[in-house]
């Protein structure tokens, strides 16, 4: 089955204690993305990767950061997390301009 | 320049009618449009695409029109059930990025 799993689904953490989301595709694809989802502002993206070892930033990247070792996996890290970060995340991935399949989100609370 | 307009913010309309969501940009250089459609505790997923080179995709029961000059596209449901109420995402990406730029979102409710 065509999956993109993220993880985890849920997390509270606390302000500054650097955390790791995982995300995995197991359907080849090239292309993977970061997005964050608040109410009224809709998605966003935050960083995106076109192959292995190649990524570039989208429309809100600043406190994240992201690898792209493996062509399957694409971890969004966040170094030292703020109470702005709050927010619903999905990764997502597509072979070329494709249909882009998203994960089931992970909802991340930052005290 | 980079904004993708949704509207409206949300839509409640009777079983059997027509939902309607519109979305207007300001990049020329935009070359797809994606629709997504987004049920609680899920993640988006593609309902239709179009490119500039066409005015209208259907696809069942949902329509996409396109007016290039007015840099405007908008979701037309036809026949909206109950089991289509969800929110939906308009975007846009332009050719050589995987940038994609959403709107905020409509919304939608169908009434039984």
């Amino acid at each position: 089955e065509a999956q993109v799993t993220q993880n985890p689904r849920y997390l509270i953490t606390v302000t500054g204690k650097k955390l790791t989301v995982t995300c995995s595709q197991n359907m080849n694809h090239e292309y993977m993305s970061w997005y964050r989802q608040d109410p009224g502002l809709g998605l966003r993206q935050i960083y995106y990767s076109m192959n292995v070892e190649v990524t570039d930033k989208g429309d809100v990247p600043e406190g994240y950061k992201v690898s792209r070792k493996e062509k399957r996996n694409f971890p969004l890290i966040l170094e030292s997390p703020s109470p702005n970060q709050t927010s619903l995340y999905f990764c997502a991935s597509s072979e070329g301009r494709g249909i882009q399949y998203f994960g089931a989100g992970t909802r991340l609370s930052v005290l | 320049q980079q904004q993708v307009k949704q509207s409206p913010q949300s839509l409640i309309v009777q079983k059997g009618g027509i939902s309607i969501i519109n979305c207007a940009y300001e990049n020329t250089a935009f070359d797809y449009f994606p629709w997504y459609q987004q049920f609680p505790g899920k993640g988006p997923a593609l309902l239709i695409a179009i490119r500039p080179d066409v005015s209208e995709k259907k696809e069942g029961r949902f329509t996409i029109s396109f007016n290039k000059s007015a840099k405007q596209f908008s979701l037309h449901i036809m026949d909206s059930q109950p089991g289509d109420s969800a929110t939906y995402f308009c975007a846009a990406t332009t050719s050589g990025t995987y940038k994609y730029i959403f709107g905020t979102g409509t919304r939608l409710k169908v009434l039984a």
